[in-house]
């Protein structure tokens, strides 16, 4: 069973949709747990940060952690097309030095 | 907004060649970080370096692999001796505690 799963997509959605992206892990010593936007030829953009289980609200932007189901999401709200890019999952245990885990990346498409 | 600087942006080699991958963290960042990215695959940790000195490393930094900081400014990542797998895009980011990640925009090293 690999580590961390997640859908690559791609999901196309219409501009104003509610977005819901997810990965699912195996490893029960995860703590940490983030989301990052990468661009095209660019490095991953950290969006949300979590720690432990709960939700995390930033803007349009909610993480939710639950740890009992090993799953993570991310919502989008009023998707925009300047949300389209591929958006990966991280994970990393309780003193890891920098050892980020990542999902393989959701591919999101806002069409206007 | 401060940034993680990488050069060069695009780097072809020769097989069997030594390359040489910079970055110029965020100034006030202590941690620092090499991962890569081979081409539709995820984004893979390399390598930590704090204090000095490398914190934690995977299993794919073997013998051929180093980091350096020559410098107060420059984080660098060598290569002795490249094989064609070695290609990938490879990403520095930095951190000022050991979570919230800044990546850069990477190097895509292409070995021929």
């Amino acid at each position: 069973q690999k580590e961390v799963e997640q859908d690559p997509g791609p999901l196309s959605v219409p501009e104003g949709a509610i977005v819901s992206l997810n990965c699912t892990y195996s490893n029960s010593a995860f703590q940490y747990f983030m989301w990052y936007r990468q661009y095209s030829r660019k490095g991953p953009e950290l969006l949300m940060y979590t720690y432990s289980s709960g939700n995390k609200e930033d803007g349009r932007f909610t993480a939710q952690v639950d740890k009992s189901s090993k799953y993570i999401s991310l919502f989008i709200r009023d998707s925009q097309p300047s949300d389209s890019a591929t958006y990966l999952c991280a994970m990393k245990g309780l003193g890891s030095q920098g050892n980020l885990i990542f999902g393989k990346g959701t591919k999101l498409s806002v069409k206007p | 907004e401060p940034e993680v600087t990488q050069t060069p942006s695009h780097q072809v080699t020769q097989m069997g060649q030594e390359v040489i991958l910079r970055c110029v963290p965020i100034s006030n960042h202590l941690y620092f970080y090499w991962y890569r990215q081979i081409l539709g695959q995820k984004v893979e940790f390399l390598v930590s370096f704090y204090n000095n000195e490398i914190s934690e490393k995977s299993e794919i930094f073997d013998d051929q692999f180093s980091v350096e900081r020559p410098d107060g400014s420059n984080f660098t990542l060598k290569i002795r001796s490249t094989k064609l797998e070695d290609s990938a895009m490879y990403f520095c980011a930095s951190s000022v505690g050991d979570r919230s990640y800044t990546f850069g925009s990477g190097t895509r090293l292409t070995v021929v």
